[in-house]
């Protein structure tokens, strides 16, 4: 099946820098990416869908000027979180749907912690 | 976006048979209805989609009644290393709204 790799797959960092956390489509041209958030024993949560060469749509009550999404080429997300603080410590996945798929293929995930 | 609903949490024994039932009342004509497994801290991985009546593949089968309104992830013989959270999502343009998923849980 088609692979979505995801990196870093852990990261610490201090409150107040950023943080960038790629998604790679490795074996398929992905024309859309998603991002999630997940914390603790919850479900995932869908914060933003990001097309290529263009702007990413976020959903309801995610910061676009915190979380930036750039979707430069057909085989790279990433997701930027800006100046983090502790309360942005979560669970960060991604999501890749290539042309003609009909289903779309996770990365691993990136735990995030804000010191 | 469509809503569904599954049992929070299901607990069984190695070797049985699992049977996850969602309802999805309000699913449009375009949906298809897809499972992924999640591991704790890992990517939910894709199990099964299917679109109307029965899909099966090497790891699981999906039944769908003729109305659509719910569908079955079938889990046969399972093993303590299927304990995970099963998610049922229903979607036409992949824009996927989890729900809280259910909980299995495999004892020996």
């Amino acid at each position: 099946g088609a692979v979505v790799s995801q990196h870093p797959s852990r990261v610490i960092c201090k409150s107040g820098t950023s943080v960038k956390i790629e998604c790679r489509s490795l074996d398929f041209q992905a024309t859309t990416m998603f991002w999630y958030r997940q914390f603790p024993k919850k479900s995932l949560m869908l914060m933003a869908t990001s097309n290529e060469g263009s702007k990413a749509t976020y959903e309801q009550g995610v910061e676009k000027d915190k979380f930036l999404i750039n979707h430069a080429s057909l085989t790279l997300s990433t997701l930027t979180v800006t100046s983090a603080h502790p309360e942005d410590s979560s669970f960060y996945i991604c999501s890749a749907l290539g042309q003609g798929q009909e289903k779309l293929f996770f990365g691993s995930g990136t735990q995030l912690s804000v010191l | 976006l469509a809503k569904t609903t599954q049992p929070i949490s299901m607990d069984s024994y190695e070797g049985q048979e699992v049977n996850i039932t969602c309802s999805h009342n309000n699913i449009a004509t375009n949906d298809y209805i897809t499972w992924y497994q999640q591991f704790p801290s890992q990517g939910p991985r894709f199990i099964i989609q299917g679109y109307k009546t029965k899909v099966t593949n090497e790891v699981a089968s999906l039944f769908i009644p003729a109305d659509r309104k719910s569908s079955t992830l079938s889990l046969p013989r399972v093993s303590l290393s299927d304990t995970a959270v099963y998610y049922c999502l229903v979607a036409f343009d992949y824009k996927l709204s989890f729900g809280a998923g259910t909980t299995v849980t495999v004892r020996a």
